[in-house]
């Protein structure tokens, strides 16, 4: 199993500070994906990262996927409330059969709270 | 893009009875999964299930517990099998076409069993 590791595990900042959140494996990816969850909904996807050491902004958020593609950051500047919710990252598994699929390793979660 | 739905939305069952939830794509889908999360937590996939053929279950999970249809591309169902208070949950499905493309997540089914 391909783990992966999130931290921090809770967060909570003020309006219009900046946040970093890691995504740390010791197998590689053939690719890694973060979403964004809010209560009583599903995640959704913020971005793919496919390329060791490719970066990508969203606006406020940048991700960026390490050189080795075993670990990956979320940086976001001037947080507002909006942001809150949890962040997850997700490695893509590549099938071990063909009915396995191209299903996600999920971390653990960084529950974001931002205050006004 | 798609657009998944669950029935039902949530539901208090009793132990030792089974739920069956389903799970809708409003357009064809090649992958649909199954996942599980505890609030606030994050998710462990059930099994992926498979169009026409017996789904793929991760370590840890059977299909006597969570049996899993898939008739056609559009439509899945899970069932929580003979429930105890321990598969109290959210389960949420999803959808994508494969490797590089989006996977899109139902709004989950909150479980609890007492």
């Amino acid at each position: 199993t391909q783990l992966l590791e999130q931290s921090p595990q809770f967060l909570s900042i003020q309006e219009g500070e900046n946040l970093t959140v890691y995504c740390n494996s010791s197998s590689v990816f053939s690719s890694l994906q973060w979403y964004r969850q809010e209560p009583g909904e599903g995640p959704v996807l913020l971005v793919t990262v496919v390329t060791g050491g490719e970066v990508k902004k969203l606006k406020r958020l940048t991700f960026q996927f390490g050189d080795a593609r075993k670990d990956s950051s979320l940086h976001i500047t001037a947080a507002q409330p909006g942001d809150t919710g949890l962040y997850l990252c997700a490695g893509v598994r590549e099938p071990t059969n063909s009915n396995s699929g191209y299903a996600l390793n999920f971390g653990k979660g960084t529950s974001l709270l931002v205050t006004p | 893009s798609a657009v998944i739905s669950q029935k039902p939305s949530r539901d208090i069952c009793q132990r030792g009875t089974s739920l069956t939830i389903q799970c809708q794509v409003d357009s064809q889908v090649t992958m649909m999964f199954w996942y599980r999360q505890q609030p606030g937590q994050s998710l462990t996939l059930i099994a992926t299930a498979n169009q026409g053929s017996e789904a793929t279950y991760e370590s840890g999970f059977v299909i006597d517990k969570f049996p899993i249809s898939r008739p056609n591309l559009t439509f899945s169902t899970l069932t929580v099998s003979n429930m105890s208070p321990e598969d109290s949950s959210i389960y949420l499905c999803s959808g994508g076409q494969g490797q590089g493309e989006t996977q899109y997540f139902g709004p989950g089914t909150r479980l609890l069993v007492l």
